[in-house]
């Protein structure tokens, strides 16, 4: 299995704050990687597919970057409303695996 | 509109098993590269994919689980149904199904979510 890991598991920051998130794949994944987005009580929201493809209606402050085993989602301008868990997940091969997540909090 | 939803029981007995029911819309599981996956979310922890399906019958499971779990389809009722045997206490989790496409057929990823349903383990 390809182990994903995203150190920090929380990350403090201020509205206004530029925040990148990072995500290690334990073998090369190409750029198959997808990052969501998850509030508590909810569903993960799709927001980064092929490591850097906007989905649509995500708004353009988010932006992922990355590829082979090194990934980077970043939030330009942190917002009131970006205050969530952030999911890494490579869709290389099977089975599909997700990071342990970042929470980002308010500081 | 593509819309998922998850129904089974909320609660279940060690050893006893879990049957959780997709119902669907918006999509069909006979165009190919689609698939709808199950993924668990335990309370306070991270995700795990437990099975896919696919428009073509094709079949995944986390190896870890592969024994207990079986996913099927049923194209005409826009389902995907998941059965998991012999429940544990360590299965309490919020079970989600999700839609998506292979990635030479779109973007790979899970795109669309149910809402979840939490499954409680307890005798």
């Amino acid at each position: 299995d390809i182990q994903m890991t995203q150190p920090p598991s929380t990350l403090s920051a201020s509205v206004g704050d530029r925040v990148t998130i990072t995500c290690r794949a334990s073998q090369s994944i190409s750029s198959w990687l997808a990052w969501y987005q998850q509030k508590p009580g909810k569903a993960p929201k799709l927001l980064i597919y092929k490591a850097s493809n906007l989905e649509s209606g995500v708004p353009s402050r988010f932006s992922g970057s990355g590829s082979g085993t090194e990934f980077t989602l970043t939030i330009s301008s942190l917002q009131p409303d970006d205050f969530a868990t952030y999911y890494c997940q490579q869709y290389n091969s099977y089975p599909l695996t997700f990071g342990g997540g970042t929470k980002v909090e308010i500081k | 509109q593509i819309t998922l939803k998850e129904s089974g029981p909320t609660l279940v007995k060690p050893t006893q098993t879990l049957t959780l029911t997709c119902t669907f819309s918006g999509f069909s599981l006979s165009t190919s590269g689609v698939g709808v996956g199950w993924i668990r979310q335990p309370p306070g922890k991270a995700l795990e994919c437990l099975a896919l399906i696919y428009w073509d019958d094709d079949k995944r499971y986390s190896p870890s689980l592969k024994s207990r779990l079986t996913i099927t389809k049923d194209t005409s009722k826009n389902q995907v149904v998941l059965t998991m045997t012999n429940m544990d206490l360590v299965d309490t989790a919020t079970y989600y199904c999700a839609h998506r496409r292979k990635r030479n057929y779109g973007s790979g990823s899970f795109d669309y979510w149910g809402q979840g349903t939490l499954v409680t383990v307890s005798s």
